[in-house]
């Protein structure tokens, strides 16, 4: 059981460039969320998904783009990576009926 | 809407100390509460969590939180404290009946155990 796996575990950008953050669980979870955590400000919530086929934005959503096709992915996009995107990313999942969210490792992603 | 305020953004004590980390909440509504531990250069790992029932809950490692209702405060503590408790906690909350169960965070707290 591999629970949430996230890919790549760093990465660096440049200014402009576009990427996609993976995410993916093997718990059968409905509900997925991405997080950004930054210095001295915890985490904030980016995008979350209910179930596949519906996302929602959360607190920070500009600059990131996000789809749920399938249960156990749920992709993280950015179009035009700029500076202020250097963060920590966290992908996060869990069941309609635990209230208590798995996390995984994260992605270290600097924009130069 | 929910948020979250960690009081101290920095704790030190010496081992086997007590230590108490601090978290108030605001929500128009009913919640769950929750508190998770981040090792360094690792994910977020769940401590506790209050969802209904007694105020007292008590989670792995040994720490125990007490949800106040009329304070608004969920205070995490741990009776005497290891090196390995070394690491940053944070405090979140969740809306009852919230679609999607989101999770805001507090700022986190540094939690350092020294000898």
């Amino acid at each position: 059981n591999a629970g949430v796996t996230q890919t790549p575990k760093f990465q660096v950008l440049k200014t402009g460039q576009s990427m996609t953050l993976q995410c993916a669980q093997d718990m059968n979870h409905e509900y997925m969320s991405w997080y950004r955590q930054d210095p001295g400000m915890g985490l904030r919530l980016i995008h979350y998904s209910v179930g596949a086929g519906i996302t929602d934005q959360g607190e920070v959503p500009n600059g990131y783009n996000v789809s749920r096709s399938t249960t156990e992915d749920f992709p993280l996009r950015l179009l035009s990576a700029a500076p202020s995107q250097t963060s920590v990313y966290f992908c996060a999942s869990r069941s309609g009926s635990s209230y208590g969210y798995t996390f995984g490792s994260g992605t270290r992603l600097t924009v130069v | 809407a929910q948020s979250v305020t960690q009081l101290d953004s920095q704790v030190p004590v010496f081992e086997e100390a007590p230590v108490e980390l601090r978290c108030n909440y605001s929500s128009s509504v009913s919640v769950y509460l929750f508190w998770y531990v981040q090792y360094p250069n690792q994910g977020l790992q769940l401590l506790l969590k209050y969802l209904s029932g007694s105020t007292l809950v008590k989670g792995i490692n040994g720490f125990e939180a007490e949800f106040n209702k009329s304070q608004t405060s969920f205070h995490l503590r741990k009776p005497s404290v290891h090196i390995s408790d070394t690491a940053e906690y944070f405090c979140a909350v969740s809306g009852l009946y919230n679609q999607g169960g989101k999770l805001i965070f507090g700022q986190g707290t540094e939690l350092s155990v020294k000898p």
